[in-house]
């Protein structure tokens, strides 16, 4: 079974620039979350999805990020335009059913802002 | 006051020792408790889920105390592999998760 699979693995952008960061859950996993992890810090939530819904995006810096996820499938996260403190691992997880079914993440974007 | 916190060591210990970790967190109605491993520039990955009655998997024992809010991380005869963030996580209603920050291990030859 292929895990959760995330691209660019890594990316170099200068600030003010637009980027974008694709996730593809693991197959009949209707939610899907979208983190951010800073050096010595753990995940911190920026959006979470159960289907194409956004159910939790309280944490999303909205005047410049956005995210979508049409079809309740794959997930795209988009920063614009960037700052240099956006310069982190961007990690998207999903997740299956049941009480003690944790969730599964993708290697990560690492983003660096120049 | 954080969902979950966890001390963030670092924790360096010989080859062969016991060592553990805990973690509290905040909210009563949390339902759900799990340990990551996290490898240096690696994503997070599931060690093990925490029950009720307390789980071990191998040298890995788990543990959870609802009355003093808590879980805890055992494990024997560590070796240089065990080295890793572990990171432990809480979940309330539905699919909200919480992350503490993370515990450094470092097992010395």
């Amino acid at each position: 079974e292929a895990g959760v699979v995330q691209s660019p693995r890594y990316k170099i952008i200068e600030k003010k620039q637009p980027v974008a960061f694709w996730c593809n859950p693991i197959s009949g996993h209707n939610t899907l979350y979208w983190y951010r992890q800073n050096l010595g810090q753990g995940p911190e939530l920026l959006i979470r999805y159960e289907n194409e819904e956004a159910v939790d995006d309280s944490q999303l810096p909205k005047d410049r990020f956005s995210a979508e996820r049409l079809k309740g499938v794959d997930s795209t996260l988009k920063i614009q335009p960037a700052e240099l403190g956006d310069s982190a691992v961007y990690l998207c997880a999903s997740r299956g059913v049941g009480r003690n079914y944790g969730y599964t993440f993708g290697s990560g974007t690492r983003l660096t802002v120049v | 006051r954080k969902e979950v916190e966890q001390d963030p060591g670092p924790f360096n210990v010989p080859e062969g020792a016991t060592v553990a970790f805990n973690c509290t967190y905040s909210n009563s109605a949390s339902q759900s408790f799990f340990w990551y491993r996290q490898d240096c520039r690696k994503e997070p990955k599931l060690l093990m889920s925490v029950y009720s009655s307390g789980n071990e998997d191998g040298r890995f024992t788990a543990q959870l105390n609802r009355a003093s809010q808590y879980i805890s991380l055992l494990i024997r005869d560590s070796k240089l592999s065990d080295s890793a963030t572990y990171l432990c996580v809480v979940t309330r209603t539905g699919n909200q998760f919480y992350f503490g920050t993370g515990t450094s291990l470092t097992v010395i030859p």
